[in-house]
């Protein structure tokens, strides 16, 4: 079945330490792919996004991520983390079928990030 | 300043109520969503919409109902026939030039059936 799969529920990391949140999804051709981030109670913001092209993609707030076509994978990566990384972080994929901009989005990636 | 607003924040709604969640953006965005998030679970698009008086079902469209009267509106209803209403709800806007583009988000509002 078509899906896209955040493996982590959760995640803490220390403050300045390195982070990586996994995406994998399953779809027969390549997709675009998004990440996303959600501070409680609040809206989506988009971070980063791979249509085309190189396969390392910088985003918004020092965010990058790797598109890895032999894995199927879209992982996130932060250097340094920082206090206000502290969110619920998705990965979304556009299959490109269906004929509009269709969303699949995983289940997320809670961050905590300890001082 | 451009963006989705989504009123009211905070809802409350009684067994058997009908309620409706608005939405509205100023970007000049063809195309707008609905989604329902729960805990655990990611979002699931309810309907969207790609143009003015046409809308089409998403995932999980029972028991909501939609209308597209203006370009920059795209209220939900929540009927008395969802039997599980409570939730936060996201309405957000995209481009649509026959090709993805990323979608902007509003804040949600949270529904609560008491």
């Amino acid at each position: 079945a078509q899906s896209v799969t955040q493996p982590d529920i959760h995640i803490t990391v220390s403050e300045g330490a390195s982070l990586e949140l996994r995406c994998n999804y399953s779809y027969g051709a390549t997709p675009y792919l998004f990440w996303y981030v959600q501070s409680p109670g609040q809206g989506l913001q988009l971070l980063l996004k791979y249509f085309s092209g190189d396969t390392l993609v910088q985003g918004i707030k020092g965010f990058e991520a790797e598109f890895k076509r032999s894995q199927s994978s879209f992982n996130l990566r932060k250097p340094s983390v920082h206090w206000s990384d502290a969110a619920e972080y998705f990965c979304a994929v556009d299959p490109l079928s269906g004929g509009y901009n269709k969303l699949i989005f995983g289940a997320g990636t809670r961050l905590a990030v300890h001082p | 300043d451009g963006g989705i607003t989504q009123s009211p924040k905070y809802l409350f709604r009684k067994e058997g109520q009908n309620v409706t969640l608005s939405c509205e953006q100023n970007l000049n965005h063809d195309a707008m969503y609905w989604y329902r998030q729960d805990p655990g679970q990611g979002l699931r698009l309810i309907y969207y919409s790609q143009i003015v008086n046409d809308f089409q079902k998403g995932d999980i469209a029972e028991g909501y109902s939609v209308s597209r009267e203006k370009k920059e509106s795209f209220p939900l209803t929540v009927t008395s026939a969802q039997k599980n209403p409570t939730a936060f709800y996201l309405c957000a806007s995209s481009t649509w030039e026959g090709g993805s583009d990323e979608q902007f988000f509003g804040p949600g509002t949270r529904l609560t059936v008491l």
